[in-house]
């Protein structure tokens, strides 16, 4: 695609329930990266995959939050048993595999709303 | 791990005048330095950075600088124009950048008619 997709773009839960958000990054790119984003500050580092393995999971906050990607393209960011701090926007980004690193591009997010 | 701080955290500057934000980050180690722009409701958008190896870079009316050293560098804007409005991250990265990111806080920024 011509950039980094994900969806749902919106996701209002109850405490305590699964959610599940998508990303399918730019055709080609074999790095994907997870990101979370509250209110008023910088992105946090969550996941990075370089093809199908987790190359860095440091930044998951706990064991409640896990992250997929099967076919080392689409990946899906898992999170059981909600909590009212996990609200944030979910921020995607991917990149092409290899130095020098250029940046990557981000998707437009998920807006997590857990209530 | 990384710590990245960044100063202000609001800044007001007339149009035309110039806007420097400030960062610190914590680790030696880290060699890639870039800068993100996030206007109201949208995805941070990368507009320079810049990587261990260089002190300076310039790209029209946006620079970075870096200094190792002291482990800051800033992002400095001149004859800002309304559309420079918005909120800027900086962030640091070992391993060229390939790995994730630190990121500030954020600064914003308020361009004065």
């Amino acid at each position: 695609g011509a950039g980094v997709s994900q969806t749902p773009s919106n996701k209002v839960t109850e405490k305590g329930k699964y959610v599940e958000l998508r990303c399918d990054p730019i055709s080609g790119h074999t790095a994907l990266y997870w990101y979370r984003q509250s209110l008023g500050q910088g992105p946090e580092f969550l996941i990075y995959f370089q093809g199908t393995g987790a190359a860095d999971d440091s930044g998951l906050p706990n064991d409640r939050f896990f992250a997929v990607r099967p076919e080392g393209s689409v990946s899906t960011l898992k999170i059981q048993r909600t909590e009212r701090g996990d609200s944030a926007v979910y921020l995607c980004a991917s990149s092409p595999q290899g130095l020098p690193f250029n940046g990557y591009t981000f998707g437009s997010g998920t807006r997590l709303t857990v209530v | 791990g990384e710590n990245v701080e960044q100063h202000p955290s609001t800044l007001s500057v007339q149009e035309g005048d110039s806007a420097v934000i400030k960062c610190t980050y914590s680790d030696s180690a880290s060699n890639y330095f870039p800068w993100y722009k996030q206007e109201l409701g949208k995805r941070p958008q990368l507009i320079i950075d810049i990587r261990s190896n260089v002190g300076e870079k310039k790209d029209q009316r946006i620079a970075v600088t870096l200094n190792k050293t002291a482990k800051h560098f800033s992002l400095h804007i001149t004859e800002t124009q309304p559309e420079d409005s918005a909120v800027y991250f900086c962030a640091a990265s070992k391993g060229g950048g390939a790995d994730g990111l630190t990121f500030g806080k954020g600064t914003h920024l308020i361009i004065q008619p």
